[in-house]
């Protein structure tokens, strides 16, 4: 099974504060994803990636910019945090042959007073 | 636009007893549906998946799910439940034919009664 780890775990900033939000995946795979989740909104995916260097704006992207620099490491920044983007933020992986399969990391819990 | 509803956001049942989990979308090409199960404290895994063919398909753990074009609905079931059900289920549906970009419903959270 494909692990997916996030780091930090839980993070309090402030507004106007610099965040970075890390996600690793072992199996190599070609798709990653950063979702966050709200009560009353479920999952929606702020950005994507194919693969090293390549990035894909999602549906809710503003505020957020995502850098994947190698098949294993996505990233997603918060430049400017703002109280509205306090959330539980997942990061995911799928392979491009079982792209709906996708496997989920523990999720990072982020708040931003 | 592609939509999820997923009507009931919370539902109780007692171990034992049966269970349905609604789930209606809105897309205007070939929906690829999904079930995905969060555990309390940790991320999404996948329960079962729709492509074709029949229009019940069997997931882990004693789950099963209808697709039903007329309808546009794709309902969970499972015959019995067990306390470890208790979890927030999310209905999917693939929107990105070669992107992998799914649309997630808002989520139900099951609660078993032991």
């Amino acid at each position: 099974e494909a692990a997916v780890t996030q780091s930090p775990r839980n993070k309090v900033t402030v507004t106007g504060g610099n965040v970075t939000l890390s996600c690793r995946q072992t199996n190599s795979h070609n798709y990653m994803y950063w979702y966050r989740q709200d009560t009353g909104h479920g999952l929606r995916l702020i950005h994507y990636s194919y693969g090293a260097g390549n990035l894909q704006i999602g549906d809710v992207p503003d505020g957020y910019k995502a850098t994947r620099t190698t098949q294993e490491d996505f990233f997603l920044l918060l430049e400017l945090a703002s109280p509205s983007q306090t959330s539980l933020y997942f990061c995911a992986s799928s392979d491009y042959q079982t792209q709906d399969t996708q496997y989920f990391g523990p999720g990072t819990r982020l708040l931003v007073l | 636009a592609q939509s999820v509803t997923q009507p009931d956001a919370r539902v109780t049942v007692s171990e034992g007893a049966s269970l349905q989990l609604r789930c209606k979308y809105s897309y205007s090409g070939t929906p690829y549906l999904f079930w995905y199960v969060q555990y309390p404290r940790q991320g999404l895994q996948l329960l079962l998946k729709y492509y074709s063919g029949d229009p019940v398909v069997q997931g882990v753990n004693g789950f099963e799910a209808e697709f039903s074009k007329s309808n546009s609905s794709f309902h969970l079931r499972k015959a019995s439940v067990h306390w470890s059900d208790s979890a927030v289920y999310f209905c999917v549906l693939r929107t990105g034919a070669n992107t992998g970009k799914l649309t997630f419903g808002h989520g139900t959270i099951l609660r078993v009664h032991p």
